[in-house]
């Protein structure tokens, strides 16, 4: 079964304290891994998509790299407006289908 | 703002109750997807649209419907609703049919409250 875990479920973090949040996937065959932002009460936002382990892409203070069982998000020198829910999603293949297999999430919060 | 729009915002009904939920896609997109997130489950998918046509189905209860209308956009429908069934529906959109990774965006959602 398709299954993605992500880790620690809460992290707080200083301003300026830079730090990776954790994303495990189990997948029979992977078309994409995707991350998404999330503020309370809104929708995913969307910020990455990585396809081949070894893959790296960035923005801004953020950068997304993947392997073949996991993805990690690295926040360098948070500031608060990087408080959010962090998602990780994975797009399995079969069918005719891009549905996302989301995790729980890892709500961060960063104190100035 | 993603260029999806959903109405409506909030919605709050009572249990044995029927509503709507509407999404209007990206403009050029042809695949609309629905996603129920729960305090307890996270972000799960129910059903995906391309261009009219069921395409995909995930854990949608039989009490749950869904369409999409030749201008492209969606409706959700909930029939015979419980207490469980309060959640945030988000709806979101893509421009491929599902042959290919490609990005799903997504709306400011509905929060649906059944009392």
């Amino acid at each position: 079964e398709d299954q993605v875990t992500q880790s620690p479920e809460a992290l707080r973090l200083q301003e300026g304290e830079s730090s990776s949040l954790n994303c495990s996937y189990t997948v029979s065959g992977l078309r994409g891994l995707f991350w998404y932002r999330q503020d309370p009460g809104k929708g995913p936002e969307f910020l990455f998509t990585l396809y081949s382990a070894g893959e790296e892409k960035e923005k801004e203070r953020l950068k997304a790299t993947l392997t073949k069982k996991e993805s990690f998000l690295h926040i360098t020198a948070p500031k608060p407006e990087d408080s959010a829910t962090y998602l990780c999603a994975v797009q399995p293949y079969g069918g005719a289908t891009n549905k996302l297999i989301f995790g729980t999430g890892t709500l961060l919060a960063v104190q100035p | 703002d993603s260029g999806v729009t959903q109405t409506p915002k909030h919605l709050i009904t009572a249990t044995g109750q029927r509503v709507t939920l509407r999404c209007s896609p990206r403009s050029g997109d042809l695949s609309v997807y629905w996603y129920q997130q729960s305090l307890d489950q996270g972000l799960q998918f129910l059903i995906q649209y391309y261009n009219g046509e069921e395409r995909a189905k995930g854990n949608i209860l039989e009490r749950f419907s869904a369409q999409q209308f030749p201008d492209l956009h969606s409706e959700l429908n909930l029939s015979s609703l419980e207490l469980g069934d309060s959640a945030l529906y988000f709806c979101a959109s893509s421009g491929g049919q599902g042959f290919v990774s490609d990005t799903q965006y997504f709306g400011p959602g509905t929060r649906l409250t059944v009392l």
